[in-house]
């Protein structure tokens, strides 16, 4: 059980481009959705916490209007990176929980390659 | 939300047991420890976790001290399948994980 599909897995697309990352718990219900970003040989950073129904709370250094995210479900969070540039090429992974004192269940990553 | 100290690389053969240890003095009494591994170039994969007791399950063991200023993770057997890198976690429930540098566990056959 807990499984957390993220798709595409692998997106490169040209500067300027918008694109939007989909996350989804697949067997349970996620009252609360991560974002996470890795640059290569570091550790992952939290992005943002979305929690369904309501705005998304951003880590100080993450421009909202830049990376948009929307909880519409308790199965679904999509992350957008909004006019992609090269320096925003990274790996980008989601998860879910289904809340307090519950792990986290991280889907697969989506490597994104702004040329 | 307190923070962990793990060596940054260990050594393993296959087949014996792999025992990772984690520091975290600073653990407050609602924060549990929370382990997750990252094999190259996929998310990290949720290995266990514990507030205070010792936990098993059919990946791993985890062993927290008595003052739960440190716990140790075990992996029984372990196999090339388990070369990754190993997080230790401190948080409050499942919010906000802040993801050290972890320690690079490379079993050798």
């Amino acid at each position: 059980g807990a499984v957390v599909s993220q798709h595409p897995s692998r997106v490169i697309c040209k500067s300027g481009t918008s694109v939007k990352i989909e996350c989804r718990s697949l067997d349970f219900q996620a009252t609360t959705m991560f974002w996470y970003r890795q640059f290569p040989k570091q550790s992952l950073m939290l992005m943002a916490t979305s929690n369904e129904g309501s705005k998304a709370t951003y880590e100080q250094g993450v421009e909202k209007d830049k990376f948009l995210i929307n909880h519409a479900s308790l199965t679904l969070s999509t992350l957008t990176v909004t006019s992609a540039h090269p320096e925003d090429s990274s790996f980008y992974i989601c998860s879910a929980t289904r809340g307090d004192n519950q792990p986290q269940h991280f889907g697969d990553g989506t490597r994104l390659s702004i040329l | 939300d307190a923070k962990t100290t793990q060596p940054p690389s260990m050594d393993c053969a296959e087949g014996r047991a792999a025992n990772l240890p984690c520091n975290h003095s600073t653990i407050s009494g609602n924060e549990y420890v929370y382990w997750y591994r990252q094999i190259h170039s996929q998310g990290p994969q949720y290995i266990i976790h514990g507030l205070k007791n010792n936990e098993t399950n059919e990946m791993a063991s985890l062993i927290i001290t008595e003052d739960r200023k440190s716990s140790t993770l075990i992996l029984p057997h372990a196999t090339l399948r388990d070369t990754a890198v190993y997080y230790c976690i401190v948080s409050r429930g499942a919010q906000k994980l802040v993801f050290g540098q972890g320690t690079r566990l490379t079993i050798n056959p």
